[in-house]
């Protein structure tokens, strides 16, 4: 049977274009959320983070947008370049004790020239 | 700066042996994590540790699994009686403490035969 597994979610874009990946948090007790980059062969890489208390965080040429009355979060990248093309994870973690960030699912961004 | 290294990038082993697998965590960094990613998942937290004590092992799936950092600095995760399913990338993460931004090794590819 198939695995569903193996299937990432798929975001195909031109170069140039913006980005938004999605993503569905579980907890309502989660309060600090971390995107990660991670191109094949490597470990994710930090891109950006946001806390419960705030509904939007900008860096360079992204941003975080959180809806906290949804349990949804949303990495928007701009003019996006090929070097962009990786896995996109959105990671959550749950208020208090030590930072151990659940990932979820991951979603493929692929950019053509 | 040197980053986090894990060794080796690649183990092939047969079902019933014995791994060990060894992570070197950025200079100074008193946490270090280990996670275990399987193919289109994200990456699952296996064990934390605070300086030389583990901090949280509560996600070692079984007493097969097992992970050491006896100077507070290199750690390695040992796995006993291998079976197929554990065939996955182990990734090492280390920060500066507990809260802290997490940094990734490229991971240990390990593939149970």
């Amino acid at each position: 049977g198939e695995s569903v597994g193996l299937h990432l979610p798929t975001l195909s874009v031109q170069e140039g274009d913006n980005s938004i990946i999605n993503c569905a948090y579980s907890n309502s007790a989660s309060d600090y959320f971390i995107w990660y980059k991670q191109e094949s062969g490597k470990g994710p890489q930090f891109i950006i983070d946001i806390r419960s208390n705030m509904d939007k965080r900008q860096g360079q040429r992204v941003t975080v947008l959180l809806n906290k009355t949804v349990k949804h979060l949303s990495l928007q990248i701009a003019a996006t370049q090929p070097g962009d093309s990786a896995v996109y994870f959105c990671a959550e973690n749950l208020s208090g004790g030590s930072y151990i960030p659940t990932f979820g699912r991951g979603t493929s961004l692929i950019v053509h020239p | 700066g040197a980053g986090v290294s894990q060794t080796p990038s690649n183990k092939v082993t047969e079902k019933g042996k014995y791994v060990e697998l060894r992570c070197d965590p950025i200079s100074g960094h008193t946490a270090l994590y280990w996670y275990r990613q399987s193919l289109g998942q994200g990456p699952e937290f296996l064990i934390y540790f605070q300086g030389t004590g583990a901090a949280d092992d509560s996600g070692l799936p079984n007493d097969r699994f097992f992970a050491v950092r006896p100077e507070g600095s290199v750690s390695t995760l040992k796995i006993q009686r291998t079976e197929r399913g554990d065939s996955a990338v182990y990734l090492c993460a280390s920060s500066t403490q507990s809260q802290g931004e997490q940094f990734f090794g490229p991971g240990t590819r390990l593939t149970v035969l």
